[in-house]
This record gives C-alpha cells, sequence and structure tokens, in this order.
C-alpha cells in the first residue's frame, strides 16, 4: 500500500479565495507530481519535482503555483481561486533514478469553487 | 512517447478473463509498455509493465506481439471490483517521469 496523502478529499470554495492543497508521502521519493483531472477526461501533468528546491512545469498549463522545500512535502497553491479551476487533484510521487519506477498515486483532492 | 489506442469500453463476465487491447503501431525498440487503473477517480494504480517479453504478476498478465505494435492486458478471473477505467501507456526508459494517460478502456464487470 502506497504512503501517500493528500487533504482535503473534498473542498468547496469561493471565488478568489486562496487555497493550498496539500500532499504529503512517507516513501522518501524524490520524484513527485500533481496531475489535473476533469471529470470523465484524462489526466494531465501539471507540475512535477525532482527533489528539494526543483520544480517544473508539467505538459497542461495551470494558474497553479507548487512549491518543495521538504522532501516528503509537494503543496499546490491557487492564489485566487475561480471556477475554471474546479477539478479533482491528484499527487504522485516515484523513486529517484531512471528506469522503470512507478508512480505511487494518492486519493486526489476534489477541488469546486463556486 | 508513442501514441497508443484504446476501445472506449468493455464488458466482462465476473468469474471470467478480460482482455484488454492496446495498439501502439509507432512504439520504437527503446519504449516499454505500461498498464495503470483508475477506480471510479481514485488515484490511478500501476499494474504491470514490459519490453517485449510476455510478462505477469500478481494483477494482470501482458501480452505484447512479437512485432510490438499491440499488446494485451489479461485479468484472468475478473471481479467487480476489477470494474475501473485501464490506461495502456507508452514510455521511454529514460522519459519515466511523464505519464501521458489518454482516454483508456472503461471496463465494466458485471454480476
Amino acid at each position: 500500500e502506497a504512503d501517500i496523502y493528500q487533504t482535503p478529499r473534498y473542498l468547496v470554495i469561493g471565488t478568489g479565495k486562496k487555497i493550498t492543497l496539500e500532499c504529503s508521502q512517507t516513501m522518501g521519493h524524490d520524484k513527485m507530481y500533481w496531475y489535473q483531472q476533469d471529470p470523465g477526461m484524462e489526466l494531465h501533468l501539471i507540475h512535477y519535482s525532482y527533489g528539494v528546491n526543483s520544480t517544473e512545469k508539467g505538459d497542461l498549463s495551470s494558474e497553479s503555483t507548487v512549491s518543495r522545500i521538504r522532501t516528503e512535502h509537494f503543496p499546490l497553491t491557487l492564489e485566487s481561486a475561480r471556477p475554471s479551476h474546479t477539478s479533482q487533484y491528484l499527487c504522485a510521487s516515484s523513486p529517484s533514478g531512471g528506469g522503470l519506477n512507478e508512480q505511487f498515486f494518492g486519493p486526489g483532492t476534489r477541488l469546486t469553487v463556486l | 512517447d508513442a501514441k497508443t489506442t484504446q476501445p472506449p469500453s468493455m464488458d466482462c463476465a465476473e468469474g471470467r478473463a478480460a482482455n484488454l487491447p492496446c495498439n501502439h503501431s509507432t512504439i520504437s525498440g527503446n519504449e516499454y509498455v505500461y498498464w495503470y487503473r483508475q477506480i471510479h477517480s481514485q488515484g490511478p494504480q500501476y499494474i504491470i509493465h514490459g519490453l517485449k517479453n510476455n510478462e505477469t504478476n500478481e494483477m494482470a498478465s501482458l501480452i505484447i506481439t512479437e512485432d510490438r505494435k499491440s499488446s494485451t492486458l489479461i485479468l484472468p478471473h475478473a471481479t467487480l471490483r476489477d470494474t475501473a477505467v485501464y490506461y495502456c501507456i507508452v514510455r521511454v526508459w529514460e522519459n519515466t517521469d511523464k505519464l501521458i494517460f489518454g482516454t483508456g478502456t472503461r471496463l465494466q464487470v458485471f454480476p
């Protein structure tokens, strides 16, 4: 069982609010990822990190930002939430090094912006 | 990474084998075939991967054709809990970070 956690699991918030989605893993993985998925649609990579102080944008443009101050923690922040940000956000991690490492996913945060 | 094509949906009776096909006709020699599944909007779960030999683990078997242009994921005895969206992904060994999921196959296992 993968040890990767996301909080909150569900969030309903009004337009203009600042929000932070939390993601933590206890597996010591260097690599962490954020994906965005609209209902019934594909997952898209929006951010990833190869380690502390490393962050990169993914394939899908996102107004969110991320930080990686500690290995186990990879929070995602929206400075001013809008209805277009309504989606499910999935966090994942994988071991460092090259090769065929699988990604372990958290349960996701379902965000609704009114 | 090579593009993959999967049927949008399939049905399978509980206890029977579920055979999920995937076409990857543009796959190159250094690309691996991975399978993940996503149960009811939970986080995706890794199932299996392979290069050219058939592979088996406790969850499933992966059959890759000799020309590597297609593959089949086999769940030998499907259960209701196997109802999920199954994603076939092709990735180069060096580019393991970026999973491109596509739309996958929605497998419905019925009693």
